[in-house]
């Protein structure tokens, strides 16, 4: 696509159910990044996939947070018993991830904002 | 400490007038730096990348200060428009790309 898609954007759920957050990057970037942004804050890095594969996930805060992107394209961001604090606008980027200039120019999506009641 | 650091501001800058402000950075391997701007309620978009050298963008003006571990990014002119949060970020080891708190202009006429 044109830019980066993410769904839904906004999601109201209750404390302790499941959540998927889907991001649909540019087409032919290998790099996509997941990103957390709670309101007054700088976007908190979660992970980092190059091409299928995990290649940093440092920033996931607990086993809770899992991401998946099985086919190197579309990732989805899966929170299992949500907790108020998950609360934020959760940041889908991805960028060319190769080697040059623009390797790590990250291109947002919109965010989908997640609001645990 | 945090990895990147920005001043929060708000910067409360007349219309025409010139602002600048910094980020520092921990990691002194840290290899690429970047400045985004964040409207409100919107998601960051690339403003400019960092070079070595210093680069300049029309009214933006980016420095990289290695040896004591930080970048600038210098508006001039300022217009209304230039209201915004500013993030700056620098990728680390990997392609990580860690980003600082924002630093937030207000321009006011």
């Amino acid at each position: 696509g044109a830019g980066v898609s993410q769904t839904p954007s906004n999601k109201v759920t209750e404390k302790g159910k499941y959540v998927e957050l889907r991001c649909d990057p540019i087409s032919g970037h290998t790099a996509l990044y997941w990103y957390r942004q709670s309101l007054g804050q700088g976007p908190e890095f979660l992970i980092y996939f190059q091409g299928t594969g995990a290649a940093d996930d440092s920033g996931l805060p607990n086993d809770r947070f899992f991401a998946v992107r099985p086919e190197g394209s579309v990732s989805t961001l899966k929170i299992q018993r949500t907790e108020r604090g998950d609360s934020a606008v959760y940041l889908c980027a991805s960028s060319p991830g190769t080697s040059g200039g623009g390797a790590n120019v990250l291109t947002f999506g919109a965010g989908s904002r997640l609001t645990v009641l | 400490r945090k990895e990147v650091e920005q001043d929060p501001g708000p910067f409360n800058v007349p219309e025409g007038a010139t602002v600048a402000f910094n980020c520092t950075y921990s990691n002194s391997a840290s290899q690429s730096f970047f400045w985004y701007r964040q409207d409100c309620r919107k998601e960051p978009k690339l403003l400019m990348s960092v070079y070595s050298s210093g680069n300049e963008d029309g009214r933006f003006t980016a420095q990289l200060n290695r040896a004591s571990q930080y970048i600038s990014l210098l508006i001039r002119d300022s217009k209304l428009s230039d209201s915004a949060t500013y993030l700056c970020a620098v990728k680390t080891a990997g392609n990580k790309l860690t980003f600082g708190g924002g630093t937030r202009v207000l321009v006011k006429p």
